[in-house]
């Protein structure tokens, strides 16, 4: 089974300073992991993919992850925060079912706080 | 294009109630997902469903749970004699196909409050 830990629960950034959320994932081959955004009563939103492409992957709205075997991590950063990424954020592992569908393992989230 | 539309946003029922949850998924899409976030959670897969079928039901607890997604109409999650414990967010998501690194489009979600 596969599954996936975000190292931070929260974290708060100054605005216009860097951001980094953590990620790491637990996998028996090469998945495909996933950011999700949610911003306060609205859908989740996804801002980049891991696809066993490029290792470097660029999102919306300036983030991106960089995909690391070696350390089983997919950390989230930004150079520059802006208050409009406050917001919760998910790290998402891809499996497949038994049944061929895409099933998706989320981690429990990591509140980020932008200070003006 | 509308996305995946959820109904209702917020629901609230009594202990012993039953609660049906609807998700439009996005035109063109025949593939439907829910997924359940609980307090302080990440959201946990429930059920797969394309037309008519229950493709995937893995998720789902065994008792009281039951999605549909008819030929017409919306999806829907009911959830029968509900308990404190089924409070939660529930979440749908829709596709345009089945497997192949494919994006998952989500809604905005329902939030249940069993009181």
């Amino acid at each position: 089974a596969q599954s996936v830990t975000q190292l931070d629960s929260h974290v708060s950034v100054s605005e216009g300073t860097p951001v980094l959320l953590r990620c790491n994932y637990s996998s028996s081959y090469s998945p495909s992991l996933f950011w999700y955004v949610q911003h306060p009563n609205k859908g989740l939103q996804l801002l980049l993919k891991y696809t066993s492409a490029a290792t470097l992957v660029k999102g919306i709205n300036g983030f991106e992850a960089e995909f690391k075997k070696s350390e089983t991590s997919f950390h989230l950063t930004k150079p520059s925060a802006h208050m409009s990424d406050a917001a919760e954020y998910f790290c998402v592992v891809s499996d497949i079912s038994n049944f061929g569908n895409e099933k998706l393992t989320f981690g429990t989230g990591t509140r980020l706080t932008i200070i003006p | 294009n509308a996305g995946v539309m959820q109904n209702p946003r917020h629901l609230v029922r009594r202990r012993g109630q039953e609660a049906r949850l609807r998700c439009s998924p996005m035109k063109g899409h025949s593939h439907v997902y829910w997924y359940r976030q609980l307090p302080e959670e990440g959201l946990k897969f429930m059920v797969y469903l394309q037309k008519e079928n229950i493709i995937d039901e893995s998720g789902m607890p065994k008792e009281r749970f039951s999605a549909e997604f008819p030929k017409e109409g919306p999806s829907i999650l009911r959830i029968q004699q509900v308990v404190r414990g089924d409070s939660a967010a529930y979440f749908c998501a829709s596709s345009p196909q089945r497997t192949g690194n494919t994006e998952a489009f989500f809604g905005q979600g329902t939030r249940l409050t069993v009181v």
